[in-house]
């Protein structure tokens, strides 16, 4: 089965830094992605992982562990405009290209 | 500016009634997918389409239907069928259904997405 797992809310205060874990169990493996939604409006491209280790972008980072089925995105100094949902979505094997996403992570910063 | 179209951005429709959602790419994308997105569930995938004239049922497909007759535009009906239409519908494309390199191709460019609500 496909199952991917995160925490459904978090809250943090601004310029703090969060950590969002997703752990996953899928048939296949092809890549990690990590995606920001704010209410209402279309999905953002954040991050891509396929081997092990950290990836950083600015203020955000984003790390896989295969052999755990683990990923987390860190954002760092964080601000207002961060509140949003993070979706962790895995691609499936194959040449097919699907994504199979988590529930999300509705993150709210706070001042 | 390249990017996804989806039309119309709110709709609603009666029980019983076919919709057809919108949705139009100028990004020369290959791959073209319908999501739906309901309150605290992550985005299902109802149908895909990995080149123009083929697609491919995902893993909420019962009561809706698709077509790709032009690379640009993938168009979802959202048919009586379906008991519980009410949701925002999110297409996307990428440049090829084909696995990726490390370097992270084929990432997904999604439209700004259409809420049904059936009244």
């Amino acid at each position: 089965g496909q199952n991917i797992d995160q925490p459904t809310e978090m809250t943090a205060t601004e310029g703090a830094i969060v950590q969002i874990n997703c752990t996953y169990q899928t048939s296949g493996f092809n890549g990690l992605f990590w995606y920001q939604q704010h209410a209402g409006e279309a999905p953002t491209f954040l991050s891509y992982n396929v081997l092990d280790g950290l990836e950083e972008k600015g203020r955000f980072s984003s790390f896989l562990s295969r052999s755990k089925g683990y990923s987390y995105l860190l954002l760092k100094e964080l601000q207002m405009k961060d509140s949003a949902s993070y979706l962790c979505a895995v691609r499936d094997a194959g040449n097919t290209g699907k994504l199979i996403f988590g529930q999300g992570t509705t993150l709210q910063v706070k001042p | 500016d390249g990017g996804i179209t989806q039309s119309p951005k709110y709709l609603f429709r009666k029980e019983g009634q076919n919709v057809t959602l919108s949705c139009e790419q100028n990004l020369n994308h290959d791959a073209m997918y319908w999501y739906r997105q309901d309150p605290g569930q992550g985005l299902r995938l109802i149908y895909y389409s990995q080149i123009v004239n083929d697609f491919q049922k995902g893993d909420i497909a019962e009561g809706y239907s698709v077509s790709r007759e032009k690379k640009e535009s993938f168009p979802l009906t959202v048919t009586s069928a379906q008991k519980n239409p009410t949701a925002f519908y999110l297409c996307a494309s990428s440049t090829s259904a084909r696995t990726g390199t490390v370097s992270g191709a084929n990432v997904l460019t999604f439209g700004a997405g259409s809420r049904l609500t059936v009244l």
